[in-house]
């Protein structure tokens, strides 16, 4: 079965500064899917950036990149230049490319300090 | 455009009620998903429709039904609510099956059993 975890409950940041968000995933597959999604208070689920593993190049978006390391199984999710809006809970998730289901981690929370 | 569509945003329910709850999406997708979110926790898919016409069970399906009615509309019932189905219910859509194709989600429905 695959899981995802995220090891970091709870994450602070200053506004305007950089901060790294851990993921770690467990698969036997080789052709997958990563993802990290955005839930602020409202409970919107956000999609924030995506990234196949196929590819080596880093996906970025913006103010967000990530760090895939496919031999690793790691999946950081970078933030530039914090803004009080980042704030919120962070899932990161996998899905296989022929599958059905977003296996999500437990998430993160992000707290961005003025 | 409203993309995914969810109803009611808030729902009590007494145990052994019954209740549907209605999902609509408008970007013309094929696939579409029921997943929940208990506190502190990831999504976990409950069911999923890989295309009009199909359904199927995913990671949590025990207590709930659905029924695709039509490309656009898939719902979620309780046949028998159950305080264990206190949760955030989100729908989900995304325009094939398979692929990493992203996943975009709903506003979330709050249900309290008592």
């Amino acid at each position: 079965a695959q899981t995802v975890t995220q090891s970091q409950p709870e994450m602070s940041v200053q506004e305007a500064e950089t901060v790294t968000l851990s993921c770690t995933y467990d698969t036997s597959e080789s052709d997958y899917y990563l993802f990290w999604y955005k839930q602020p208070p409202s409970r919107q689920m956000i999609l924030v950036i995506r990234q196949e593993a196929y590819k080596q190049q880093n996906a970025t978006e913006n103010r967000f990149s990530v760090n895939f390391q496919k031999a690793a199984k790691s999946f950081s999710l970078k933030i530039s230049d914090s803004q009080l809006g980042d704030a919120a809970m962070y899932f990161c998730a996998y899905i296989l490319n022929a599958g059905n289901m977003l296996t999500f981690g437990g998430g993160t929370r992000l707290m961005v300090k003025p | 455009n409203a993309g995914v569509t969810q109803t009611p945003k808030f729902q009590v329910l007494k145990t052994g009620q019954s209740m549907t709850l209605q999902c609509a999406q408008d970007m013309n997708h094929n696939s579409m998903y029921w997943y929940r979110q208990d506190p502190g926790m990831g999504l976990r898919l409950i069911y999923y429709s890989a295309s009009e016409g199909t359904t199927d069970k995913g990671e949590v399906p025990n207590g709930y039904n659905v029924s695709r009615l039509n490309k656009r509309e898939f719902s979620l019932r309780l046949e028998s609510a159950a305080p264990s189905q206190t949760s955030v219910y989100f729908c989900a859509s995304s325009g094939l099956w398979g692929g990493g194709e992203t996943q975009y989600f709903g506003p979330g429905t709050r249900l309290l059993v008592l």
